[in-house]
Formats: structure tokens, C-alpha cells, sequence
């Protein structure tokens, strides 16, 4: 059973810092892994998605990394802004039923 | 296109009233899902459909109900509400099973007293 784990659970940086969220999961054989933004009270905005075949997708100030060996994903932020804050959530598909698998999500505040 | 809207937006019931969530999506997608979402639990898997006209249940399905009413419209019913089920419900879609981007809707707050 494909498990996701995403560190840290909150992470609260300075505007204008760098930084970067992970997601690790279980079971390499994936299709893809999706990056997700949700804001307070809010339904979920896809980000970034990477397919297996992929090494990186990039969104403007947003880059995701996909390391299938290794069972890791990270999500770069550049030049974070207070409007960045929310909760960032990955999800991994992967097995015959094609269900895609989250983790519990990183909480960030970027605070001025 | 509106995406994936999701009726109502807030919701309070008594224990054992039972109701339906509706959800449907406008970008033809072949696959769509029920997820509630609960603090500390993440994101838990009711329902989904891979296809019109097939239903599975997903990780949390005791107590609840779906159908798949035709390509766009797949809703979620409460039969006997328990206070269990307070939860915030998110309905998502997908263009097909694999190799696509998930689109969730605004979700349903649910509270049963």
C-alpha cells in the first residue's frame, strides 16, 4: 500500500526566503505525483503535475523535483511572499486502480 | 468553464436526517471522486468512479451512498447522518484514470449534531 509523508507539518520562513517542501512515498512504481495549494476553508488548486517519465515542471516561481528511486518529491518556492501562505499538499498515483494517494500536507506562513 | 461545483456549500444536519451532496464537473472527465477531509486525518477516500456507470468504495465508505447519475454528475447521500460524519466533503474529478491533473471542488462543510 503506497504511503505519502510529507515534512515538515508547518514551516513559518521570513518573505522573501527560498525554501523547499517534501514529499516521500513508499512504492516507486508511480504514474505520477501532483502538487496542491489549499487555502483556508477552500477546496484544493493543483500546482505543479509530474508525470513518471519526468524529472522536473516548472510554474513561475514554483519547481518540482520527482526522484523515483529514491521515493521523493520536492517543491522549490522562490522568493516566498505572505500570498504564499497556505497548506501544500502532494499526492501520489500509482497501482492498477489509479487512486491517487496524499499526504497530510506542510502548513506554511510567510510572514513579512 | 466552472470546473467542479459542489451543492450545498454548507450544510447542518440532526443525527439520523439523511441528505444528498451533489457534485458535477463541465470538463468531460471520465473519473470522480469523494474525499472528506478531517483535522489530523488528511484527505480519506469515500467513493470514486472510474468511469460512468461504475462505482468502488474507497478507504471510509461505511455509511455512505453514491451514484455516478451520468458523466457529470456524481452525488454522495447520508442515509442516517451520524455525528461522526461532521467532516468537510470535497468532490474531485479527473480526465481519466491516470496520466491527469485531479480538479476538486469548493467543498461542503457538514455538521451533524
Amino acid at each position: 500500500k503506497q504511503e505519502v509523508t510529507q515534512i515538515p507539518a508547518a514551516l513559518s520562513v521570513p518573505e522573501g526566503e527560498n525554501l523547499v517542501l517534501n514529499c516521500s512515498f513508499t512504492d516507486s512504481a508511480i504514474y505520477n505525483l501532483q502538487w496542491f495549494r489549499q487555502d483556508p476553508g477552500k477546496g484544493l488548486t493543483s500546482l505543479l503535475l509530474i508525470q513518471s517519465s519526468q524529472r522536473e515542471q516548472t510554474s513561475g516561481r514554483l519547481n518540482a523535483s520527482l526522484d523515483k528511486s529514491s521515493g521523493r518529491s520536492t517543491l522549490y518556492i522562490a522568493a516566498s511572499q505572505p500570498g504564499d501562505s497556505a497548506t501544500y499538499l502532494c499526492a501520489v498515483t500509482s497501482g492498477g486502480s489509479y487512486i491517487p494517494t496524499f499526504g497530510r500536507g506542510t502548513s506554511l506562513i510567510v510572514h513579512p | 468553464n466552472a470546473g467542479v461545483t459542489q451543492t450545498p456549500k454548507f450544510q447542518v444536519l440532526k443525527t439520523g436526517q439523511s441528505m444528498t451532496l451533489q457534485c458535477a464537473q463541465d470538463m468531460n472527465h471520465n473519473s470522480m471522486y469523494w474525499y472528506r477531509q478531517d483535522p489530523g486525518m488528511g484527505l480519506r477516500l469515500i467513493y470514486y468512479s472510474a468511469s460512468e456507470g461504475t462505482t468502488d468504495k474507497g478507504e471510509v465508505p461505511n455509511g455512505y451512498n453514491v451514484s455516478r447519475l451520468n458523466k457529470r454528475e456524481f452525488s454522495l447521500r447520508l442515509e442516517s447522518a451520524a455525528p461522526s460524519q461532521t467532516s468537510v466533503y470535497f468532490c474531485a474529478s479527473i480526465r481519466d484514470r491516470a496520466g491527469y491533473e485531479q480538479y476538486f471542488g469548493p467543498g461542503t462543510r457538514l455538521t451533524v449534531t
